[in-house]
């Protein structure tokens, strides 16, 4: 049963760099994608992007020129990195696995943006 | 980008009563849908997929219909623990694989 756990800094200050890494308990396969999504009040879901076993990559391209996503799978890991945060930012953040659907999520990990 | 459109916002059920709520996409989809449960506190739970296969450990009164553009997820009798924030997804053109606004279902 892979289950997924979101880690890192609850604030980041304004027109800094988010950093989250998604810890996988069983194996990053090569059948599915590592995905990121977040959650602003009122605004629902938002895919953000995903990268595969191998490190190919796709964005949100509203969000494309300010997100990578890296994987690591010796650590069973892979991580986000959004640029340039804003108060716009602010946001739930999941780790989740997909394959079309998102069929394991982790829990989720609240990020403010402030000064 | 395909905009999906859930509707209601907001559904108040008796227990017991059948729940419908309907999502509808920009353009087709085919049956590259997804219905996803959201409780309280709680991170989205994939409830359907392919637009009608239940998920693993998803009850039977959820089901979920349609193709194309028009979607509709049933709970057939409404249990208080159903209590929760409803998304559907497409899957067939990305990025972005998109969402709806949500659904909220509420017990009178």
């Amino acid at each position: 049963q892979v289950q997924l756990q979101e880690s890192g800094p609850g604030l980041v200050r304004p027109s800094e760099t988010l950093s989250l890494t998604c810890s996988v308990s069983g194996d990053i396969t090569n059948a599915h994608y590592w995905t990121w999504i977040r959650q602003s009040p009122g605004t629902g879901l938002e895919w953000i992007g995903y990268i595969s076993y191998s490190g190919s990559t796709e964005y949100n391209p509203s969000l494309k020129s300010r997100v990578t996503i890296s994987i690591d799978t010796s650590k069973n890991q892979f991580s986000l990195r959004l640029s340039s945060v804003t108060a716009a930012d602010r946001a739930v953040y999941y780790c989740a696995r997909q394959k079309g659907p998102l069929d394991v999520w982790g829990k989720g990990t609240t990020v403010t943006v402030s000064s | 980008e395909i905009i999906m459109t859930q509707s209601p916002a907001t559904l108040s059920v008796s227990p017991g009563e059948r729940a419908t709520l309907s999502c509808r996409a920009s353009q087709s989809v085919n049956s590259n849908l997804a219905w996803y449960q959201q409780k309280p506190g709680q991170s989205p739970r994939l409830l359907i997929y392919g637009a009608s296969a239940r998920a693993s450990g998803i009850p039977a009164r959820f089901s979920g219909s349609g193709s194309g553009t028009e979607f509709t997820l049933t709970i057939s009798s409404v249990q208080p623990e159903d209590v929760a924030l409803y998304h559907c997804q497409q899957y067939r053109n990305w990025p972005p694989y998109t969402f709806g606004q949500g659904t909220k279902l509420e017990i009178k």
